[in-house]
Order: C-alpha cells, then structure tokens, then sequence
C-alpha cells in the first residue's frame, strides 16, 4: 500500500534559520502530494501541493518539490520564524484498495526559538 | 476558521460506553472525510461519504460506524469503547468525490477521553 516518511522531531531552530524536513513516499502511479501544519490546539491546515513530477508547491515562504526520481517531496523554509512553530504532516492522495486515499506521515514538531 | 464544525469539542466517557461524534462540512462540500490521530498511530483515515454514499474506508473498526445524512453532515458513531479509543477524531470536507486533488478543509477536532 501507500506510505510516507518523514523525518522524526521535534526539530527545534532559532528564528531565521533554514529549514528542512524530509518527506519519502512509497505509492504506486502518480499521487499528488501534500504538506499539511497544525498550529496547537487546533486542525490540519494545507500549506501546499504539487500534483505531478517536477512541480513545485509553495506557501508562506514555504517550498516543496516533487521528485519522482527520488520519491521525495521535502519541505523547506529559507528563515524560520517563531509563529511557524507547529507540527508538519507530510501527505500523498493515491489509489489504495480501488479508492482514492490520503496517506498522513507521523507528524514533525517544529519548535522556532527567539 | 476552515468553515467545519465539529462537536463536541471535548468528551469524556467510560469504556464500553457509546458515543456520537457529529460533523458539518463546509458549505458547498459534498465529501465529509473521518480521521483519527492519536500519540502510537498518528493521523489514520478512517471513512469518506461522498453526497451521502459511502466512498472509501481506511482503519476503521467495526465497532465504529459513520453515516452522512441528507443535509451532508455526518456522524461517527463509537461503540463498546476501549481505553486505545482515546485520541482526537477529526472531520474534514471537501468539495469533490475525492477523485480530484480537491482540497481537504479540516474541523477542530473532538478530543475523546475513554476512561
């Protein structure tokens, strides 16, 4: 079946810094992917999508690039900030058991520090 | 504010009790989509009505049941609950059948607490 893995948290930065979060997917014919956050307290919000091979999905500053050739859709930010302190959901929609289905990754903690 | 509603927002019950979880999609929306996230198993698709027909099932148990009603909000019903029932349960929607890469609208979420 369809999977995602993304890298474990929490990953904690200071405010400016780069980040990335890796996301690897396993699934078969062409998904299209996904990055969710969940800001505390609260539910899934999309931050971005790409939908086939070699686009790119961006947000807030946000970026992710769909890379068939490595099955990965990793998410990067070029300076932090603390209101991005969240937990990020990698996710692909796929075919799975004759239906469309998305898949959730297990969630990365970010915490952005001052 | 995504536009869905969820409630309770909170819930406390016993196990083997009974409980109803209820949903309204955002206006317009014809899918209404059930998850559960908890600490070991992470967010788990559960079910999806679409215009009130069943579309696609994911883990969900089957002592747990979902129906969408001709109004196009939906409720998850949980039966014989076990203290591993504890997690936030979440609705979503959407506009299409899920065919498409329609966006995914999430509630808040209902915490249920089984003790």
């Amino acid at each position: 079946g369809n999977s995602v893995t993304q890298m474990e948290g929490p990953v904690t930065l200071s405010e400016e810094a780069f980040l990335t979060i890796n996301c690897t997917y396993t699934a078969t014919g062409y998904p299209s992917l996904f990055w969710y956050v969940q800001y505390p307290g609260e539910g899934l919000q999309l931050l971005l999508k790409a939908t086939k091979a070699d686009d790119k999905g961006s947000n807030k500053g946000f970026e992710a690039t769909y890379r068939k050739e490595t099955t990965s859709f990793h998410l990067e930010k070029g300076s932090v900030q603390v209101s991005d302190s969240a937990v990020y959901f990698c996710a692909l929609k796929g075919r799975s058991g004759g239906y469309q289905k998305v898949t959730f990754g297990t969630g990365t903690k970010l915490q952005v520090i001052p | 504010d995504s536009g869905v509603t969820q409630t309770p927002k909170h819930l406390i019950t016993a196990t083997g009790q009974r409980v109803t979880l209820r949903c309204s999609p955002r206006s317009g929306d014809l899918s209404v989509y059930w998850y559960q996230q908890s600490l070991d198993q992470g967010l788990q698709f559960l079910i999806q009505y679409y215009n009130g027909e069943e579309r696609a099932k994911g883990n969900i148990l089957e002592r747990f049941s979902a129906q969408q009603f001709p109004d196009l909000h939906s409720e998850l019903n949980l039966s014989s609950l076990e203290l591993g029932d504890s997690a936030l349960y979440f609705c979503a929607s959407s506009v299409g059948d899920g065919t498409r890469s329609y966006e995914q609208y999430f509630g808040p979420g209902t915490r249920l607490t089984v003790t």
